[in-house]
């Protein structure tokens, strides 16, 4: 089946920009998306289709996909960023959806 | 305003058994794929199962393929997960979240409920 692998945690100091990967065999050739999770609440979509942002969700967030690494940027980096993300691709071998395993951003 | 909201979780003993609703409102039910997506204490989203808009197709998570079954009822607005042969790893959070697309492919995931606490212990 189909593997998403994200690193564990990112640290970013207030006002600088977090990057986020997401890696997978030819992941760019698929559309990623990608979900913030905060603490006890339930995940929201952040972007989807690789770049597309959401209504309502702020123009810091972005989105890349080439090659084998999906990226989700966050500029300007503010305490309330501070959550898990999450990538998340539709698999059409398996007829499954696929998340990455998950990246705590901290901000210091 | 999309609303999705789950109920019907609980304790279970290890085999026992748990049907899980998920109650939507704003958006055209019937327009939609809906899916059940889960997390495990401390842990990262692990998809369950989906159903497309009209329940004419179904998609299960290799783990629990045979033990669970996804319903709708669109006449009440509503999705289910029957859930059979509960373990201990079946512990999680359950989420209910509307998909982007009414059917195959699948493609995201727009708005997700609270979610439901299942805890599967003796």
């Amino acid at each position: 089946s189909y593997v998403l692998t994200q690193p564990p945690s990112v640290s970013v100091a207030p006002g600088q920009t977090a990057r986020i990967t997401c890696g997978g065999n030819n992941i760019g050739s698929k559309s990623v998306h990608w979900y913030q999770q905060k603490p006890g609440q339930a995940p929201v979509l952040v972007v989807n289709d690789d770049s597309v942002r959401p209504s309502g969700i702020p123009e810091r967030f972005s989105g890349s996909n080439s090659g084998n690494t999906a990226t989700l940027t966050i500029s300007r980096v503010e305490a309330g960023d501070e959550a898990d993300y999450h990538c998340q691709v539709w698999d059409t071998s398996g007829d499954q959806y696929v998340f990455g395993t998950g990246t705590r951003v901290t901000v210091l | 305003e999309v609303q999705l909201l789950e109920s019907g979780g609980g304790l279970v003993q290890p085999g026992g058994s748990l049907r899980l609703s998920c109650e939507a409102s704003g958006f055209v039910f019937s327009g939609n794929a809906m899916n059940w997506v889960r997390q495990a204490p401390g842990k990262g989203l692990e998809w369950v199962s989906a159903i497309s808009f009209s329940g004419g197709r179904t998609y299960y998570a290799d783990s629990v393929k045979g033990r669970f079954t996804i319903s709708r009822d669109n006449s009440k607005n509503m999705v289910f997960l029957e859930m059979h042969s509960l373990r201990a790893e079946d512990t999680a959070i359950y989420y209910c979240a509307k998909d982007h697309s009414p059917n195959y492919p699948l493609y995201y995931l727009e708005y997700w409920g609270q979610g439901t606490l299942v805890t599967v212990s003796s």
